[in-house]
């Protein structure tokens, strides 16, 4: 069964702080994997996309990592900010057919304190 | 470039009566989605049309919600009649072609509230 799965379900760190998340996944075949960041009352927004072929990928401050060997993903974000405080959710796009399936995580819900 | 439209962006209906969402997608995008995100969820696809064509309506639960995209441009989503779990976030994105390797913009959604 095709499946994503992100850890940890929340998190909550001090303003200034790196975090990583995770994200596990068991979609197959495999084209391409993304990472989106929700505000609260807004649609998520792209913040990376990965091919196979790419393990690492930098957007400012976040930096996405992918090993398509083992099927994990993680989301680094450096010296946090109030506004990273999000829900960040990891989305896997098969290749089984010319118009892809997504799969999406639950997300993980990121608070930043001052 | 305009990003995604909805409307409403809120609304607020008893079980049983009938609701109805409208998306204006990304000027040129071919491909529109309609997503259901429960609270605490990831969005989970509805229906997908390719212009005026659905290509994937798999999980849209066909008894109760329907879904047109005239013209392949705008598109609306409706739910009759309306059950407590339908209580959610719909949110509409576009892609400019079939969205595998290409980006999806999504709209701010609509929160639904079922009573």
């Amino acid at each position: 069964k095709n499946q994503v799965e992100q850890s940890p379900q929340s998190l909550i760190i001090l303003e200034g702080k790196n975090c990583t998340l995770q994200c596990n996944y068991t979609v197959s075949p495999f084209s391409n994997l993304r990472w989106y960041k929700q505000d609260t009352g807004r649609g998520p927004v792209s913040l990376t996309i990965m091919t196979f072929s790419e393990n690492t990928k930098s957007n400012g401050r976040y930096t996405a990592t992918l090993d398509a060997d083992t099927k994990q993903s993680s989301l680094h974000i450096t010296a946090s900010q109030l506004s990273d405080s999000a829900s960040y959710i990891c989305v896997v796009s098969d290749r089984g057919s010319t118009l892809g399936r997504l799969y999406f995580g639950r997300g993980t819900q990121l608070t930043v304190w001052p | 470039e305009a990003g995604v439209a909805q409307s409403p962006r809120y609304k607020i209906i008893e079980k049983r009566q009938s609701v109805a969402f409208w998306c204006n997608p990304i000027s040129g995008h071919a491909t529109l989605y309609w997503y259901q995100q429960i609270l605490g969820q990831g969005p989970k696809l509805l229906i997908q049309f390719q212009n005026n064509g659905v290509v994937d309506d798999s999980q849209l639960p066909k008894d109760r919600f329907s879904a047109e995209r005239l013209k392949g441009v705008d598109s609306t989503l409706k739910i009759q009649p309306a059950k407590l779990e339908d209580s959610a976030v719909y949110l509409c994105a576009s892609s400019p072609t079939d969205g595998v390797g290409y980006e999806q913009y999504f709209g701010p959604g609509t929160r639904l509230t079922v009573t």
